[in-house]
This record gives structure tokens, sequence and C-alpha cells, in this order.
């Protein structure tokens, strides 16, 4: 089945440094990419999203390319603040399938 | 405010009783999906309806059930209770089967189940 991977956390940084989690994933046909964020104590939200490979997807800073022939969607940021301390969800939806699979979740923590 | 609403927020039972979580999906939502979220297991999808059918189901247990009704909010009803299945309920909603693979999904803030 389907399955999505993600590296495990914690991940601590120092503000202003460069945040890389990897995720690969595991599907057949053409998934859509996503990555999900949880702040302490909150739902999840919509970080960014591709649906093709080669898509960039981009948000508040954070930029994912959608990979095929390494069925990887790594997310980025270039200088990360405190504000940016959450759980990050790398996930994929089939159409046919329709609903959501989740990796494991990264935590990040961002030190001033 | 996502525009998933869930009730209640906060719930605290015992062992081998039975308790309804809500979900109302985003105004023009069809789609309804449960999710889990423990420690252990991370985020498991439970159950999907769309329109007040099942569409999938996904690792829900015997003891749980769920329903969409006509103003397509839903109701997950957990019963028998054990204390594994002490976590957070998220429900999430989205605009149909054909367009959700390009626009995602709304979450709401969950419900956070605990079993004594």
């Amino acid at each position: 089945g389907d399955s999505v991977t993600q590296m495990e956390g914690p991940v601590t940084l120092s503000e202003e440094a460069f945040l890389t989690i990897n995720c690969t994933y595991t599907a057949t046909g053409y998934p859509s990419l996503f990555w999900y964020v949880q702040y302490p104590g909150e739902g999840l939200q919509l970080l960014l999203k591709a649906t093709k490979a080669d898509d960039k997807g981009s948000n508040k800073g954070f930029e994912a390319t959608y990979r095929k022939e390494t069925t990887s969607f790594h997310l980025e940021k270039g200088s990360v603040q405190v504000s940016d301390s959450a759980v990050y969800f790398c996930a994929l939806s089939k159409a046919a399938g329709n609903k959501l699979t989740f990796g494991g979740g990264t935590r990040v923590l961002v030190k001033p | 405010d996502s525009g998933v609403t869930q009730t209640p927020k906060h719930l605290i039972t015992a062992t081998g009783q039975r308790v309804t979580l809500r979900c109302s999906p985003r105004s023009g939502d069809l789609s309804v999906y449960w999710y889990q979220q423990s420690l252990d297991q991370g985020l498991q999808f439970l159950i999907q309806y769309y329109n007040g059918e099942e569409r999938a189901k996904g690792n829900i247990l015997e003891r749980f059930s769920a329903q969409q009704f006509p103003d397509l909010h839903s109701e997950l009803n957990l019963s028998s209770l054990e204390l594994g299945d002490s976590a957070l309920y998220f429900c999430a909603s989205s605009v149909g089967l054909l367009r959700q693979g390009l626009y995602g999904y709304t979450f709401g803030s969950g419900t956070r189940l605990t079993v004594v």
C-alpha cells in the first residue's frame, strides 16, 4: 500500500538556520503531495502542496519540490524563526483513494 | 478558524463507556474524514464519508462507528472504550471526490479523548 516516510525528530535548530525535512513516498500512479504543520495544541494546517512532478509548492518561506524520479518531497526553509517550532507532516493523496496518508511527523524546535 | 468545527474539544471518560464526537465540515464540503492521532501510531485514517455515504475505511476498530447526516455533519461513535483509545481525534473535510487531490483537506482542531 501507499506509505510516506519522513525523518525522525526532534530537529533542534538555532534561529535563522536552514531547515530541511526529508520526505519520501511509495505509491502507484501520480499522487498529490502535501506538507501539513501542527502547532502546539492545535490542529493540522496545510502548509503547501504539489500535484504533479517538478511542481514546487511554497508558502511562508517554506518550499518543497515534487521529485518523481526520487519519490521525494523534501521541505526546506532558508531561515527559521522561533515561531516555526511545530510538528511537520508529509502526506500524499491519490485521486482514486481520496484519503490522506501521513508520514510519522517531524518535531522541529527552533531556539532563539 | 478553519471552518471545520469539532465538539467537544476535550472529553474524559471511563473505560467501558461510549462517547460521540461531532464534526461539522466547512461550508460546501461534501467529504468528511476521521483520523486518530496517538503518540505511538501517529496519524491514522479511520473512515471517510461522502455526501452521506461511507466511501473508504481505514484502521477503524469494530467498536468504532461513524455516520454522516443529511446536513453533512458527521459523528464518530466510540464504544467499550479502552485506555488505548486515548488520543486526539481529528475530522477533516474536502470539496469532493474529484477535486480533493488538488485542493487538500481542511482539518478541525480535534477532540482530545482521555480514557481513565
